[in-house]
């Protein structure tokens, strides 16, 4: 099993770009995440789901966008890219109610230039 | 939100020694866990742990509730425990709030 796969691994983008960043997970989670890091700091929610078709707000949601049309992928958009937006992104999920381990994807590294 | 202090932020070791990593919250949680994050960056969920005592191998946590504060222990430390240590806690199971991490260097 893949475990959480993100693509692309890299990216480097213009200011007022857009771009979509793809969660993948095949574990069959109900919960999703998106977190980003920045240097010296923790993780910070972005977006989350509870299940597909859902979403919610995390601590730091604007700015972004996310969708989940299908259980086992989390998309997370941004539609005009800012420099504040550089950071490294993660998704994570959990199989649901009851269990609070998450598995961790191995990131995106985003540059806004 | 909720404030997540760790202590210490550096932590350099010799291979073989033992480390107890501290975090402290703020507010009252029903859910605290403790992740490391390796040196490519890669995360890994070590505990979940909202009060009570886990052990797993050499690591071993401890989360007192009531006096706001969980404790991680690192015994005969190994250069592959390097990284940094985060503590996240969260009122719900899907809000968690990370603290900024313990950097841990074992030395050979």
């Amino acid at each position: 099993n893949a475990g959480v796969t993100q693509t692309p691994k890299f990216r480097v983008l213009k200011t007022g770009q857009s771009m979509t960043l793809l969660c993948a997970q095949d574990m069959n989670h109900e919960y999703m995440y998106w977190y980003r890091q920045d240097p010296g700091m923790g993780l910070r929610l972005i977006h989350y789901s509870v299940g597909e078709g859902t979403t919610a707000k995390g601590e730091v949601p604007d700015g972004y966008n996310v969708s989940r049309l299908k259980k086992q992928n989390f998309l997370l958009g941004l539609e005009s890219a800012a420099p504040s937006q550089t950071s490294v992104y993660f998704c994570a999920s959990r199989p649901g109610q009851g269990y609070y381990g998450y598995t961790f994807g191995s990131g995106t590294r985003l540059t806004v230039v | 939100g909720i404030q997540v202090e760790q202590s210490p932020p550096d932590l350099i070791l010799q291979e073989g020694a033992n480390s107890t990593l501290r975090c402290n919250f703020s507010d009252s949680v029903n859910n605290l866990q403790w992740f490391h994050q390796n040196p490519w960056g890669q995360l890994i969920n070590l505990f979940y742990i909202p009060s009570g005592t886990k052990q797993n191998g050499r690591l071993s946590a401890t989360t007192v509730a009531t006096e706001r504060y969980s404790l991680l222990y690192i015994s005969s430390s190994q250069t592959t425990d390097s990284g940094v240590y985060f503590c996240a806690v969260g009122p719900t199971g899907n809000q968690f709030y990370f603290g900024t991490g313990t950097s841990l260097t074992v030395i050979p």
